[in-house]
């Protein structure tokens, strides 16, 4: 079954402490992407990558890392969260570029106290 | 101004009617649109993309685009209370970032 699949799905964590969220597709898609949303504000992109080893700032980056050493892993990487990082965090993947639309996973809740 | 802007709602229909939903977006160049549907803590379901003016129907769902107005619309026909969700409108930004900017989202509810 073709899906995106994000761990993990809920985490509760502590001021400072590095946490990962890992993101996967078996699609073979090159595009990747991040979101947080919030009630009000909407989606939001934190990151993107069009393909290996090529990410770039989406609108809200600060204090949120990424890489993509693989095709299909684009990881969200907190260094050192903060309770306005609370939100909903949704991965997704796309074909490529242009006019194909995006495909997400089923988000992780993030809740840093 | 925001990019892409939608009506919070609620927009309240009775099962059965036609509920029409409406997004407007600012960027002149942009070329792809796509409509999502979201239920409450669930992530976002790509239901319609639509990419020339005009009108495009797949089952009860027909989107509209027109381009000169910078307006996107969504219709559900013969509505049911499972369609009782948020619909996101979507635009794929001008350029090859394939930034996708979303509205804050309309919450339809259907009321049997």
């Amino acid at each position: 079954e073709a899906q995106v699949t994000q761990n993990p799905r809920y985490l509760i964590t502590v001021t400072g402490k590095k946490l990962t969220v890992t993101c996967s597709q078996n699609m073979n898609h090159e595009y990747m992407s991040w979101y947080r949303q919030d009630p009000g504000l909407g989606l939001r992109q934190i990151y993107y990558s069009m393909n290996v080893e090529v990410t770039d700032k989406g609108d809200v980056p600060e204090g949120y890392k990424v890489s993509r050493k693989e095709k299909r892993n684009f990881p969200l990487i907190l260094e050192s969260p903060s309770p306005n990082q609370t939100s909903l965090y949704f991965c997704a993947s796309s074909l490529g570029t242009g006019t194909q639309p995006q495909h997400f996973g089923d988000g992780t809740r993030l809740s840093i106290l | 101004q925001k990019e892409v802007e939608q009506n919070s709602g609620p927009l309240s229909v009775p099962e059965g009617a036609i509920a029409s939903l409406n997004c407007t977006y600012s960027d002149r160049v942009s070329q792809s649109f796509f409509w999502y549907r979201q239920y409450s803590g669930k992530s976002p379901e790509l239901i319609m993309s639509i990419y020339s003016n005009g009108d495009k129907e797949d089952g009860r769902f027909t989107a509209q685009l027109n381009k000169a107005s910078q307006y996107v619309s969504l219709l559900i026909r013969d509505s049911q209370p499972s369609d009782s969700a948020t619909y996101l409108c979507a635009v794929l930004s001008g350029g090859a970032t394939n930034k996708l900017i979303f509205g804050t989202g309309t919450l339809l509810a259907v009321q049997p």
